[in-house]
């Protein structure tokens, strides 16, 4: 059975940092392309970034360039999302995402780890 | 970038058939994805490269894309289908994943 498991959200600054963690189990981790997916408090859904199996390719929503790196450990089975200079519109559920097969989808999905950016 | 526009809600009776559409310019030229989201869940893939459904979900679950329009169909809605459903494709131009703002299913 596929697992997603997020942790590392909590209350930040403005401006502060954090690093969300990703632990995956049930699948062969290094054979997919890994992905975060925000959500607002009551809003939609905002893809944040992509990386490839072996970390050689990443993409990021542009609101986040400069701010966020994506990071994985195939060998721990993991992903990270390194946030700095947060902002309050960074506040959001942060959820793992698989990317399917045909890398244009996201399969399966963590229930998320809320990071609220607030003075 | 590449935008997605969904109504912001739909609804219909039990047992009736729901349509969520999806525009985009020439949208019927990409892979639609889309998914449902119950309140204080995580989202669930229902459809796929626009009309193929993963293992779980039901049958009534259906897609199609073409032109400007996509559609996701639920035939004979039940009360649990209610819940929000997004739309998303891969926008080859820019590398990006883009979601539809959402439209939120009501079950009269």
């Amino acid at each position: 059975e596929v697992q997603l498991v997020e942790s590392g959200g909590g209350l930040v600054q403005p401006g502060g940092s954090l690093r969300l963690s990703c632990a995956a189990s049930g699948f062969t981790f290094s054979s997919y392309w890994m992905s975060w997916v925000r959500q607002a408090p009551g809003k939609g859904l905002e893809w944040v970034a992509n990386i490839k199996e072996d970390g050689s390719e990443k993409y990021y929503v542009d609101s986040v360039k400069g701010r966020f790196i994506i990071s994985r450990d195939n060998a721990k089975n993991s992903m990270y999302l390194q946030m700095i200079s947060l902002r309050a519109e960074d506040t959001a559920v942060y959820y793992c995402a698989r990317v399917g097969d045909t890398e244009s989808n996201f399969d399966y999905w963590g229930q998320g780890t809320l990071v609220t950016v607030s003075s | 970038s590449y935008v997605l526009t969904q109504p912001p809600s739909v609804s219909v009776a039990p047992r009736q058939t729901a349509r969520i559409t999806c525009g985009g310019n020439n949208i019927g030229s990409k892979s639609v994805h889309w998914y449902q989201q119950k309140p204080g869940q995580a989202p669930v893939l229902v459809v796929y490269d626009d009309s193929d459904r993963p293992s779980g979900i039901p049958e009534r679950f259906s897609g199609s894309n073409s032109g400007n329009t996509a559609t996701l169909t639920i035939s004979r809605v039940e009360a649990g289908d209610e819940a929000d459903y997004y739309c998303q494709v891969w926008d080859s131009s820019y590398d990006h994943w883009v979601f539809g703002g959402g439209t939120k299913l009501t079950v009269l």
